[in-house]
């Protein structure tokens, strides 16, 4: 069953602009991954941010995490049309899993217009 | 090689066909994942494997499906009398370890088609 779920589903800006993408999940976690997917092949990691961790970057990324909501957001700033794909977050789980298994949602697909 | 292997990177079958999905993870990683993708949703866990330990099975979907890890390196997902149903992508991962701090490294995946 998934654990983590994106909103919003599809997302829409010009270039230039700020997208930011939020993450809800369910139980309690160790980490929290994001991940990038284009044109529905592999995914590739994009940012780990930790349980005690609050807020991470990344070059244009920068990831939050609130465990007291069990929520997280990616913003990507200055936005580029090469950063059209789907957004994936993934969560692993502290108790009732496998130990390594993440739990991925249905992702976010952020289009950027040029 | 550099990344995860997957092989073949498109297949197409008929119903009832068995197939066998190959998936080469890096070299070194212990933690060996299968995952489903229908068209345009997420990810679907089938299949974990870590080192020597007994595989982690509770997301196949039926008993069609099956995989092995040999050597601890190479895996192949074999799906049995194959279902219209079953046509998706299938990604395969690897991570370094089952630590709780690892990021897995996917492959291309393999898109099935049953026709």
């Amino acid at each position: 069953s998934q654990q983590g779920e994106e909103d919003p589903q599809a997302l829409s800006i010009q270039e230039g602009e700020n997208a930011t993408m939020n993450c809800s999940y369910k139980t309690s976690i160790n980490n929290l991954q994001w991940y990038r997917q284009n044109s529905g092949r592999g995914l590739v990691h994009l940012i780990l941010i930790r349980s005690n961790e609050r807020e991470k970057h990344s070059g244009r990324l920068r990831v939050t995490l609130d465990t007291s909501k069990k929520s997280s957001s990616l913003l990507i700033t200055a936005s580029r049309a090469a950063d059209t794909a789907s957004y994936f977050c993934a969560t692993d789980r502290v108790r009732g899993s496998t130990l390594g298994r993440l739990y991925f949602g249905r992702g976010t697909q952020l289009t950027v217009w040029p | 090689g550099a990344g995860v292997s997957q092989s073949p990177s498109n297949k197409v079958t008929e119903k009832g066909k068995d197939v066998e999905l190959r998936c080469d993870p890096i070299s070194g990683h212990t933690a060996l994942y299968w995952y489903r993708q229908s068209l345009g949703q997420g990810l679907e866990f089938l299949i974990y494997f870590q080192g020597n330990s007994a595989p982690d099975k509770s997301g196949l979907p039926s008993d069609r499906f099956s995989a092995e890890r040999t050597g601890g390196s190479v895996s192949t997902l074999t799906i049995q009398r194959t279902q219209q149903e079953d046509s998706a992508v299938y990604l395969c991962a690897s991570s370094q370890s089952s630590g709780r701090y690892n990021e897995q490294f996917f492959g291309p995946g393999t898109r099935l088609t049953v026709l």
